[in-house]
């Protein structure tokens, strides 16, 4: 079945600290794509990074940097030194196509709370 | 290029009335899914559409409803608004979602209260 596990429901960490959130996920599917998001308190969700199921080079983006590793289906998403401004629900997703159409299936999300 | 706008952004309804929220995907982008979220569902797919025709529709009642216009526009309707209807509705666009390539680009949502 396809599924998406984010464990981690809420975390909080103090500014600069490193964060690391954690994705599982399951599919049957061999092609697939795997994505990040970010919600503010605003409500809409900002896209940050897509990956797709052959590439398995890690990526990093400034602060931000995605560990995508198929021999545990994890796509983990680490902020450096982190900032309130970080302060968010982050989602993580999967768009596989085993049912014969590609859907997203969305984790439940996990609030990241950076303090001051 | 002007993002994925969805109007209004803020309404209060009461049980029994009916609701039609509109979502405008950015331009070229054929493909428009609904979500809806909730703090104790998460985000749950409503339904997607593409060039006018419905091709994927998630577990909601038929009170839940959709279309898609010739310019992708596309709108949902609630029909006899219930209090566990209240929820933040996002709209997504995409070239086509199905392709599983492209990537779904969110508007800002519409937040939706029943009293």
């Amino acid at each position: 079945a396809q599924k998406v596990t984010q464990a981690q429901t809420e975390i909080s960490v103090v500014e600069k600290e490193d964060v690391t959130l954690d994705c599982v996920y399951e599919t049957r599917d061999t092609t697939y794509y795997l994505f990040w998001y970010k919600q503010p308190p605003s409500g809409e969700l900002v896209f940050l990074i897509r990956r797709n199921s052959f590439d398995e080079q890690n990526e990093i983006s400034g602060r931000y940097s995605w560990n995508f590793q198929k021999s545990t289906s994890s796509f983990n998403f680490t902020i450096t030194a982190s900032q309130v401004v970080d302060s968010a629900v982050y989602f993580c997703a999967l768009s596989e196509g085993s049912s014969g159409t590609y859907k997203y299936i969305f984790g439940t999300g996990t609030r990241l709370k950076v303090l001051a | 290029k002007a993002g994925v706008t969805q109007t209004p952004r803020y309404l209060i309804k009461t049980r029994g009335q009916q609701v039609t929220l509109s979502c405008s995907p950015i331009s070229g982008h054929r493909s428009v899914s609904w979500y809806q979220q909730t703090p104790g569902q998460g985000l749950q797919f409503l339904f997607e559409y593409f060039s006018e025709t419905q091709r994927n529709k998630g577990n909601f009642p038929g009170r839940f409803s959709g279309r898609q216009f010739s310019n992708s526009r596309s709108e949902m309707n609630v029909s006899t608004l219930e209090l566990g209807d209240s929820a933040l509705y996002l709209c997504a666009s995409s070239l086509d979602v199905a392709r599983g390539t492209d990537t779904q680009y969110f508007g800002p949502g519409t937040r939706l209260t029943v009293l």
